[in-house]
């Protein structure tokens, strides 16, 4: 099946400090690729939707200045949180498709991110 | 909107046994349907996914779910559990048009020896 990485796998941070996320298609080219966020022990929350070469869509409630996205290629989306505070330590996984809603998504193994 | 619904945050079943994880949708639109496994502090990986082709699907790992339109359900089943079962299991909705999956709150399985 097709694979999704991201990057780092974990990270620790201060607070005030940025963090960048990496999620990459290995074998195929994603034309969307999704950021979804859970905390402990509760499912994922879909944070925004990017297509590659345009803005993302962010949900409702998900601050755009903060969760900074770029889908600058069709292998490659970062996700930058900006100024991270404890309260958005989560564990963040990102999702790849390459296609319309019939399509699979591609889950990567999720980041895990502490801030202190 | 869409919405997924799974009854039973923790399901606990001998190894051998019948595995049943439910899942109610909403959908004001027919709706793709999919089952996802997750193990600890991994991503998520498919295990079955509905498209509007047959009702029944087959998934891996023995997995399989059934659409059910008039129940609104599309619950997952194994014949025999096995140790390696164990893990949490999401349910998810996705619509034409709008790609992102909904996701059910999840159900943890826990199989006994």
């Amino acid at each position: 099946g097709a694979v999704v990485s991201q990057h780092p796998s974990r990270v620790i941070c201060k607070s005030g400090t940025s963090v960048k996320i990496e999620c990459r298609s290995l074998d195929f080219q994603a034309t969307t690729m999704f950021w979804y966020r859970q905390f402990p022990k509760q499912s994922l929350m879909l944070m925004a939707t990017s297509n590659e070469g345009s803005k993302a869509t962010y949900e409702q409630g998900v601050e755009k200045d903060k969760f900074l996205i770029n889908h600058a290629s069709l292998t490659l989306s970062t996700l930058t949180v900006t100024s991270a505070h404890p309260e958005d330590s989560s564990f963040y996984i990102c999702s790849a498709s390459s296609g319309g809603a019939k399509d699979t998504q591609y889950f990567g193994p999720g980041t895990r991110l502490t801030v202190l | 909107a869409q919405s997924v619904t799974q009854l039973g945050s923790h399901v606990s079943v001998s190894e051998g046994a019948l595995v049943l994880l439910r899942c109610n949708y909403s959908s004001s639109v027919p709706p793709y349907l999919f089952w996802y496994v997750q193990y600890p502090n991994q991503g998520l990986q498919l295990l079955l996914k509905y498209t509007s082709a047959a009702t029944l699907v087959k998934g891996i790992n023995g997995f399989e779910a059934e659409f059910k339109k008039s129940e609104t359900s599309f619950h997952l089943t194994k014949p025999s559990a096995h140790m390696s079962d164990a893990a949490e299991y999401f349910c998810a909705v996705s619509i034409a048009g709008r790609r992102a999956l909904t996701f059910g709150s999840g159900t943890r399985l826990q199989v006994q020896p």
